[in-house]
């Protein structure tokens, strides 16, 4: 069954560092890839998603995420968090031969000032 | 454009009372997915509509059900709850839901507490 990882429950860093939160999948065909976030108290928000062309998607809020096909992998980087970018964050995939899409578990940011 | 509309907000039922939900989806967008999201479970599939057929299902007892209506409206309806029900339901709408092109867009969510 087709399924997604994310390799982090929960993250702490201090401002300025650099991010990146992996994710993984199991699914040998053709996918589309996803990076949703939902911060304290409001819904779940498109990030940025992957569905063909240059495998470094550039997202909102200065996030970018990496396609490696070969790794089956979708890592999310932002190179300096901020306070602000504390929230829950999701990878998702949506096997192109299938409909529905399956969501990796979630990693928590803690961003400490 | 309007984003996904989701009523109620908040809700408190008792095991064993039955509940509806409702998910008014982007104006144009014809896909509707309902999911659950819970601290254990995380965000889980529960089905999926286009065009008023169910087209997907997740791996959810039979007393979890939703339909939608020519506008695309759904609505999502659990019977018989139960304590373990207590969630935030999420709506999400897309153009076509398919694996191509498409984003889907979240709603803000029911929360749903059995007592």
């Amino acid at each position: 069954a087709q399924s997604v990882s994310q390799h982090n429950h929960h993250v702490i860093l201090s401002e300025a560092a650099s991010l990146e939160l992996g994710c993984n999948y199991s699914y040998g065909g053709t996918v589309n890839l996803f990076w949703y976030v939902q911060y304290p108290g409001q819904h779940l928000q498109l990030l940025l998603k992957y569905f063909s062309g240059d495998p470094l998607v550039k997202g909102i809020k200065g996030f970018e995420a990496e396609f490696i096909k070969s790794k089956f992998s979708f890592n999310l980087r932002k190179p300096s968090v901020q306070w602000s970018d504390t929230a829950e964050y999701f990878c998702a995939v949506n096997p192109t031969s299938y409909d529905k899409v399956i969501f990796g578990p979630g990693t928590s940011l803690s961003v400490i000032p | 454009k309007a984003g996904v509309t989701q009523t109620p907000r908040y809700l408190i039922k008792t095991r064993g009372q039955q509940v509806t939900l409702s998910c008014s989806p982007i104006s144009g967008h014809r896909s509707v997915s309902w999911y659950q999201q819970t601290p254990g479970q995380g965000l889980q599939f529960l089905f999926e509509y286009f065009s008023e057929t169910q087209r997907n299902k997740g791996n959810f007892p039979g007393r979890f059900s939703g339909r939608q209506f020519s506008n695309s409206r759904s609505e999502m309806n659990v019977s018989t709850l139960e304590l373990g029900d207590s969630a935030l339901y999420l709506c999400a709408s897309s153009l076509e839901g398919r694996g191509d092109t498409d984003t889907q867009y979240f709603g803000p969510g029911t929360r749903l507490t059995v007592l």
